[in-house]
């Protein structure tokens, strides 16, 4: 696509229930970042994915949080029994090739609000 | 470890007035760095970057300049618009990572008036 596509790019919950949310990176990046932006805080780095594997998932909060990538492409980040703590923006970010922090482009994000 | 520390906000402006936006950071290795700009309804997008010591990055009326002995990387602009109201985020990148993640400051919100 000509950009990243996030979706739903609102969602709001009750505490306890799944969510998961989806990203589609630019076609042929092979790089998949998800950030978490939360109210007063900056960009908290959550994944990173590199083709369908996780080279680094040292930001993600607690085991609560899940992430996968199917094809190169789609990514889902699912978080389970969901707290109001989780409420937050997800941004996903997508570059041709890793290591390219210069080049990285950001979808809108999704709105979680947790009840 | 890496870091970034920004100014925070909300800034108030009027418009025409001239805006600093200042950022530090701590890297174990030699960063990029960067700011990006987030406008109402709308992604995360790159402003301007620098990616050694003594550079100067610059998009828009907007200018930062790679300081390495005061490990800064302040945003500047001379004459600000109501157009520029927007969410800033100073960034680093580590250079020696493979990884291409970024480093962020937790973003400052800037409201320009006409």
């Amino acid at each position: 696509g000509a950009g990243v596509s996030q979706s739903p790019s609102n969602k709001v919950t009750e505490k306890g229930k799944d969510v998961e949310l989806r990203c589609d990176p630019i076609s042929g990046h092979t790089a998949l970042y998800w950030y978490r932006q939360s109210l007063g805080q900056g960009l908290e780095f959550l994944i990173y994915f590199q083709g369908n594997s996780a080279p680094d998932k040292s930001g993600l909060p607690s085991d609560r949080f899940s992430a996968e990538r199917t094809g190169g492409s789609v990514s889902t980040l699912t978080i389970q029994r969901t707290q109001q703590e989780d409420s937050a923006v997800y941004l996903c970010a997508s570059s041709l090739n890793p290591g390219q922090s210069e080049k990285l482009f950001f979808g809108s994000g999704t709105q979680l609000s947790v009840l | 470890g890496n870091s970034v520390t920004q100014m925070e906000g909300p800034v108030t402006l009027s418009e025409e007035a001239f805006l600093t936006i200042n950022c530090t950071y701590t890297a174990t290795g030699y960063p990029s760095l960067f700011w990006y700009v987030q406008y109402p309804g709308e992604g995360l997008q790159l402003l301007l970057k620098a990616t050694k010591a003594d550079d100067k990055g610059s998009n828009k009326g907007f200018e930062a300049t790679y300081r390495k002995e005061t490990t800064s990387f302040h945003l500047e602009k001379g004459s600000v618009q109501v157009s520029d109201s927007a969410v800033y985020f100073c960034a680093l990148g580590d250079r020696g990572s493979t990884l291409g993640r970024l480093y962020f400051g937790r973003g400052t919100q800037l409201t320009v008036w006409p």
